[in-house]
């Protein structure tokens, strides 16, 4: 069965970055784009890139351009999105999740931002 | 502010049909049959419901159905049961995004709408 499995939470101080994983399993990795969505404490979803896990071409929402990353490890089956410059309005769970329509979800990681 | 409209919440009672709208404009819902929505429990990463604007995933209940009309896309619940209390999220491929064009195209969602089972 599909599955992505995240790399665990993490706390982060202001102006850090935060790098999260997303592996994946039971399908052919680079078949399918992976996206990043957030989700702020107790607010909606918010899109923030996508990536083709073959070609490693990217997409992001403007308001990440020049703090966001998305690359992957086709030999481990395994994407990343990396954040940087970290402000508090940056806490908020993050999901991986594959395809355009988001058929399958990662469980999400916590990414806590505190001095 | 999200791209997409949705009613913030709408309830109804057990065996009752619900409706939840999703408004856009022409350069998202309005020129592309690919809206999907999530039904998302607290804690919970959110769950493929409907997408390309109708289609079922494999194990989601026929009681979900999905439709669109020009630049509104809807959510319809039928026989509504206590489990289907949620919080409600309509998605959509955009060409323009509230933060401006995504090469490769984008997605923008709506706000959520929390649906409560009386």
């Amino acid at each position: 069965q599909v599955q992505l499995v995240q790399s665990g939470a993490e706390v982060k101080k202001p102006g850090a970055s935060v790098k999260v994983s997303c592996k994946a399993s039971g399908y052919t990795f680079t078949s399918y784009d992976i996206n990043w969505v957030r989700q702020a404490p107790g607010q909606g979803l918010e899109w923030m890139g996508w990536m083709n896990p073959n070609s490693g071409k990217t997409g992001y929402a403007q308001k990440f351009q020049g703090r966001v990353t998305m690359t992957r490890s086709t030999s481990i089956s395994t994407a990343y999105m990396e954040l940087s410059s970290l402000t508090s309005d940056d806490t908020a769970v993050y999901y991986c999740a594959r395809t355009i329509d988001f058929d399958h979800w990662g469980q999400g990681t916590l990414v806590t931002v505190s001095s | 502010q999200s791209a997409l409209t949705q009613p913030a919440s709408v309830s109804g009672s057990p065996g009752q049909s619900i409706t939840i709208s999703c408004s856009g404009i022409s350069s998202d819902v309005g020129s592309y049959n690919l809206v999907s929505w999530y039904q998302q429990h607290p804690g919970k990463a959110p769950k493929l419901m409907i997408y390309e604007g109708s289609k079922r995933p494999s194990g989601v209940s026929n009681r979900f159905s999905g439709s669109k009309s020009a630049n509104t896309a809807s959510l319809t619940i039928s026989g509504l049961q206590a489990e289907d209390e949620a919080d409600y999220y309509c998605c959509s491929y955009a060409t323009s995004t509230p933060s401006g064009v995504v090469f490769g195209g984008g997605v923008v969602f709506g706000g959520g709408t929390r649906l409560t089972v009386l």
